[in-house]
């Protein structure tokens, strides 16, 4: 297995455009999310599925952003219209859990997707 | 409400031993962990405790919470050029499957 997978590592788009990354999980993992870390800050959780369900989204998601795991296995994270503001490190996790039972902690990071708005 | 704090920066001397320090204000956390980074890298999960214990002993690595006073902390014994990183306190809430809230990170150099 080689851990969770993201690309592109590096995207670089003006301003107003949209753009799309995907991350692939481990592959029995059936708990993904979504976390954006800004330059001196800790990940924030944007959003979370549990197989193919959206389960749980921060409001820190607007609506330029939507997030699909549609088989259960990879996901996409499309930004619609980028700003500025939407530059960060685009963070995919991955974990396995029963349904219902707490998360005890062992999510698997990928290396992200840096996100530059020009 | 949920909110991590940790220190910025913390430099130590190849060979001593490291503490950095986390507190945290949600009192229903089930487990707080510690995450490290690299740069350009991912964050890997270095250990975690469930919010019964005091204290946890992998190796190199110590955690102790303070649960009365939301103080958890992490020492690394002898500390090596390797272990410069940034280092993440981050906690679940009980009830959610889902969330890690972390801290803003303590990043820790290490000089000969």
């Amino acid at each position: 297995d080689t851990g969770v997978s993201q690309n592109p590592r590096h995207k670089i788009t003006k301003r107003g455009q949209n753009v799309t990354f995907r991350c692939d999980p481990i592959s029995e993992h059936n708990r993904l999310y979504w976390y954006r870390q800004t330059l001196g800050q800790g990940p924030e959780f944007l959003t979370y599925f549990q197989n193919e369900a959206q389960l749980e989204k921060s409001r820190l998601l607007s609506d330029r952003f939507s997030a699909e795991r549609p088989k259960g296995s990879f996901s996409t994270l499309e930004i619609q219209r980028t700003e500025q503001g939407d530059s960060a490190m685009y963070l995919c996790a991955s974990s396995f859990g029963l349904a219902g039972s707490g998360n005890t902690g062992e999510l698997f990071f990928g290396e992200g997707s840096r996100l530059t708005v020009l | 409400g949920e909110d991590v704090e940790q220190s910025l920066f913390l430099s130590v001397r190849e060979g001593d031993s490291s503490v950095i320090n986390c507190t945290y204000t949600d009192s229903s956390s089930t487990y707080l962990y510690w995450y490290k980074q690299e740069p350009g890298a991912g964050l890997q999960l270095l250990t975690y405790i469930f919010s019964n214990m005091d204290m946890k002993q992998d190796q190199r690595l110590t955690v102790l919470l303070n649960k009365k006073d939301k103080h958890l902390s992490l020492r690394i014994a002898d500390t090596q050029t390797g272990d410069s990183a940034i280092y993440f306190c981050a906690e679940s809430i009980i009830g959610t499957a889902s969330k890690l809230t972390f801290g803003t990170g303590t990043r820790l150099q290490v000089t000969l």
